[in-house]
């Protein structure tokens, strides 16, 4: 499996925009990256995915660095409900394992009004 | 709605009882699975199921099973020999067949043993 690196905390500022990077210098060519977040004693819930070009949709844009070596989440105005960590994961392509992936510790995101 | 239901959301043992934790999903998915969460950290899979009457071992299985013997129903049992069984369980699932689908996930169990 792909390792991620990712920073353990980062803060932002209500209506400001958020960037969560994700190093995952050794994912595979075929392995999709995933976003997922989880709110404080709540299950993970999906955010985002893509494989090489930039995605958008209703809760975030993800940007993928072209050697795909490293990708970022956005968060274009940060709300108080968006206080969570957040978790970059690679996922294989032929997927009948979305569940079997690793999750690493993620990004705890605090956000101050 | 349809959604993955895990109950109960919190539960006290004693230690040396084993408990089960039921986890039901009426989304139609062939997959499921069960991970293990300690405060501060990720997520660490305990089984998996692809298909009825089949479940795989993941990173940490040792002192936990599993049936499944509904496609709705993947309950877990945390067995005695779990030498440290108090975390936060959750249950997640996801749709065979598509290219990359997402999973989605239980709200989770909290389990304290005393």
């Amino acid at each position: 499996d792909a390792k991620t690196t990712q920073p353990n905390s980062m803060e932002s500022n209500e209506e400001e925009p958020v960037h969560l990077p994700c190093n995952h210098s050794t994912i595979s060519g075929t392995d999709y990256i995933h976003w997922y977040r989880q709110l404080p004693s709540q299950g993970p819930e999906y955010v985002i995915h893509g494989l090489t070009s930039n995605v958008n949709n209703r809760m975030a844009s993800l940007a993928i660095a072209e050697d795909r070596k490293s990708s970022t989440l956005i968060l274009h105005r940060a709300t108080l409900r968006d206080a969570a960590v957040y978790y970059c994961i690679p996922r294989p392509t032929l997927n009948t394992n979305a569940g079997k992936s690793t999750f690493g510790d993620g990004t705890t995101l605090t956000v101050k009004p | 709605d349809g959604g993955i239901t895990q109950s109960p959301k919190y539960l006290f043992r004693k230690e040396g009882q084993n408990v089960t934790l039921s986890c039901e999903q009426n989304l139609n998915h062939d997959a499921m699975y069960w991970y293990r969460q300690d405060p501060g950290q990720g997520l660490r899979l305990i089984y998996y199921s692809q298909i009825v009457n089949d479940f795989q071992k993941g990173d940490i299985a040792e002192g936990y099973s599993v049936s499944r013997e509904k496609k709705e129903s993947f309950p877990l049992t945390v067995t005695s020999a779990q030498k440290n069984p108090t975390a936060f369980y959750l249950c997640a699932s996801s749709p065979p067949g598509k290219v990359n689908t997402e999973a989605f996930f239980g709200q989770g169990t909290r389990l304290t043993v005393v």
